[in-house]
Formats: structure tokens, C-alpha cells, sequence
């Protein structure tokens, strides 16, 4: 099955840890995105990347820090630095410039809670 | 970050009406997509429009790619209870970012 796969689905942390949230894609995209949304609000892009080794920051990217060591997989860490970061966390991808299209596919999402 | 006005915020029908919704920006786009999103899921692509005066369906959903690249509407035919959920437009300019609407929160009361 292609997609893009999110795990886990809920994640409770202490504050002042850093966490990981993990992100893969077998769509063979090129470009991938990580948002973030709060109760009753739209998506905010945190990070994105349109090629392996490279990245770029969206509009509320402090406290958060990614990579992308391979083409399928775009991991997000939410550091300690993040003040409010509890929230619903969404990744997703697209072919990119050389696919052509850059219309965007979301995994299923991290609830992420911070206690 | 920059938002589109999506309107309605929230809308209460009853299962078999029409519905409409619509997002408005200040700035010009070269695509629409229009999103579903159920309770604790992601969105789900519903529509994808790429030609100011586009009309696309999709079943029951129809859209429309504003003439003047500044908007984009949103139809759903005869409405059912899975239609619920929270409807999101995005444009976008270059091919690198969205932009996306507040939202317009569905609910079908049979």
C-alpha cells in the first residue's frame, strides 16, 4: 500500500524533553512538509524539504528541528525550546518540481501532549 | 504566517441540503486544492483546481477556480452524515508553500 505512515499516533511527554516524531513516505515524493494545528485552527508549516539533504523553514519553525537523510522519511524533533508544544502534528508530501505536481498528500497526524 | 478568509466558520444543515463555502485571499494563486479533514485524522485531498474559471467535480463536491485568481468555492450536493467533518481550501503561488484557510466546520443532522 502507498502512503504516508505517522508514528506513533498519540505521544505524552514530560516538559523539557525532546521528542521525536517520525514521518515516512513509499510514494517516491520528493518534497515533504511538517504542520502543526491547534484546536479549531488551520495548518501552520513548521518545516519542509524539497530534496534529500535539503530544508527549509515555514512560518513558526523555532523550537523545532528536522532532517533529511533520505529521500522517504522527514523526522520531526520538537526540542524544549518549543514553548506551546502541544498540538496536532501533521506531515505530508508531494511529487515536487520533478514530479510535476507539488499537490500536497497528509498522513493520518501526531497528537503530541506535553504534561 | 499568512491565512485565507475561509467562510463559513461553521455550518449546521440538514442531511439532503446543498451546501456552499468559500475562501477569499488578497493575493493572487495559481492553484486551489480544497481538503477534508475527519476528527484525529489528516486531511484528505477532495478537489484540485489549476485554471482561473476551472469547475471541477468530484461526486457530489463541485468547485470553482475564481476568475479573478483571488477565490475559490466549494459545493456539496444532497448532503449525508459522512459528510461531516472540517472542510480546508490552500493556494498556492509557487510551488513550494500552502496557504491555508481557518476552515469551515460541517455538521449534517439527519
Amino acid at each position: 500500500d502507498g502512503g504516508i505512515t505517522q508514528s506513533p499516533k498519540y505521544l505524552f511527554r514530560k516538559e523539557g524533553q525532546n521528542v521525536t516524531l517520525s514521518c515516512e513516505q513509499n510514494l517516491n515524493h520528493d518534497a515533504m512538509y511538517w504542520y502543526r494545528q491547534d484546536p479549531g485552527q488551520g495548518l501552520r508549516l513548521i518545516y519542509y524539504s524539497q530534496i534529500v539533504n535539503d530544508f527549509q523553514k515555514g512560518d513558526i519553525a523555532e523550537g523545532y528541528s528536522v532532517s533529511r537523510e533520505k529521500k522517504e522519511s522527514f523526522p520531526l524533533t520538537v526540542t524544549s525550546a518549543q514553548k506551546n508544544p502541544t498540538a496536532f502534528y501533521l506531515c505530508a508530501s508531494s511529487p515536487g518540481l520533478a514530479g510535476g505536481s507539488d499537490t500536497q498528500y497528509f498522513g493520518p497526524g501526531t497528537r503530541l501532549t506535553v504534561l | 504566517g499568512q491565512q485565507l478568509n475561509q467562510s463559513p466558520q461553521s455550518m449546521f444543515i440538514q442531511e439532503g441540503e446543498d451546501v456552499s463555502m468559500n475562501c477569499t485571499s488578497s493575493s493572487i494563486f495559481n492553484t486551489w486544492l480544497w481538503y477534508k479533514q475527519d476528527p484525529g485524522e489528516g486531511p484528505v485531498l477532495l478537489i484540485a483546481l489549476y485554471k482561473a474559471g476551472e469547475l471541477t467535480s468530484n461526486g457530489r463536491l463541485t468547485a470553482q477556480f475564481g476568475i479573478t485568481r483571488k477565490d475559490s468555492f466549494l459545493n456539496i450536493s444532497a448532503s449525508i452524515p459522512s459528510d461531516v467533518g472540517i472542510y480546508f481550501c490552500a493556494g498556492q503561488v509557487n510551488t513550494d508553500k500552502l496557504i491555508f484557510g481557518t476552515g469551515t466546520r460541517l455538521q449534517v443532522f439527519p
